[in-house]
């Protein structure tokens, strides 16, 4: 049973580009968070997705966005790239019917760096 | 969402008992307290979740006070894989898995050999 799966490890860009960032999550699980790791902090919560919907977001611009597609994977994008972009990437998956907290499970990111 | 102090850093031996503390002076009726562990170049893991006094499994023991403005993340006999960042979270158990999570800035331990 394969767990939370990010892809690309690491990633490479160069202010004001693009990124696309990919995560499936784990087997049964159909939410999906994104969370942003600057180094030396914690993880900061940028948006969850359920049902192909966006349903939080944290107090990240509209440079941020997101999709879920119907297998509950989901994509992160990122526009007009900044230097302070660099972090590392986390998606984290979870079954919306469960109430457990042990039930979030963190991929293991991807690292963007903007150069 | 309550927030949560817990010192930046911790320095321990291997064989040792290593306890953290985290406050959480304004936490409400609903919350839970749960830990993160994290490795570098990974993402969080879930140790233990409590809501008040003691919660033990086979990683580690939370003692809970009965004011709940605090917890104590306790590891037994830690080794050296037991290096890593520890974070308290604080929130509302209902719904949990679809909950965002809040992350502070969680405390570096260092288990030395």
């Amino acid at each position: 049973d394969a767990g939370v799966t990010q892809s690309p490890t690491h990633l490479i860009k160069t202010r004001g580009q693009q990124v696309t960032l990919r995560c499936s999550p784990k087997s049964g699980h159909d939410t999906v968070s994104w969370y942003q790791q600057a180094l030396g902090q914690g993880p900061q919560f940028i948006f969850q997705y359920y049902e192909e919907e966006e349903r939080q977001r944290g107090n990240f611009p509209d440079r941020f966005s997101g999709h879920q597609f119907p297998n509950y994977s989901s994509e992160l994008n990122v526009n007009a790239l900044l230097l302070g972009d660099s972090a590392l990437y986390l998606c984290a998956s979870s079954l919306a019917a469960s109430q457990l907290a042990d039930t979030q499970y963190f991929g293991p990111g991807t690292r963007l760096t903007v150069l | 969402l309550a927030k949560t102090t817990q010192p930046i850093s911790m320095d321990s031996y291997e064989g040792q008992e290593v306890n953290i503390t985290c406050s959480h002076n304004n936490i409400a009726t609903n919350d839970y307290i749960t830990w993160y562990q994290q490795f570098p170049s990974q993402g969080p893991r879930f140790i233990i979740q409590g809501y008040k006094t003691k919660v033990t499994n086979e990683v580690a023991s939370l003692f809970i006070p009965a004011d709940r403005k605090s917890s104590t993340l306790s590891l037994p006999r830690v080794s050296l894989s037991d290096t890593a960042v520890y974070y308290c979270l604080v929130g509302d158990r209902v719904k949990a898995a679809g909950n965002k999570l809040t992350f502070g800035g969680g405390t570096r331990v260092l288990v030395k050999p």
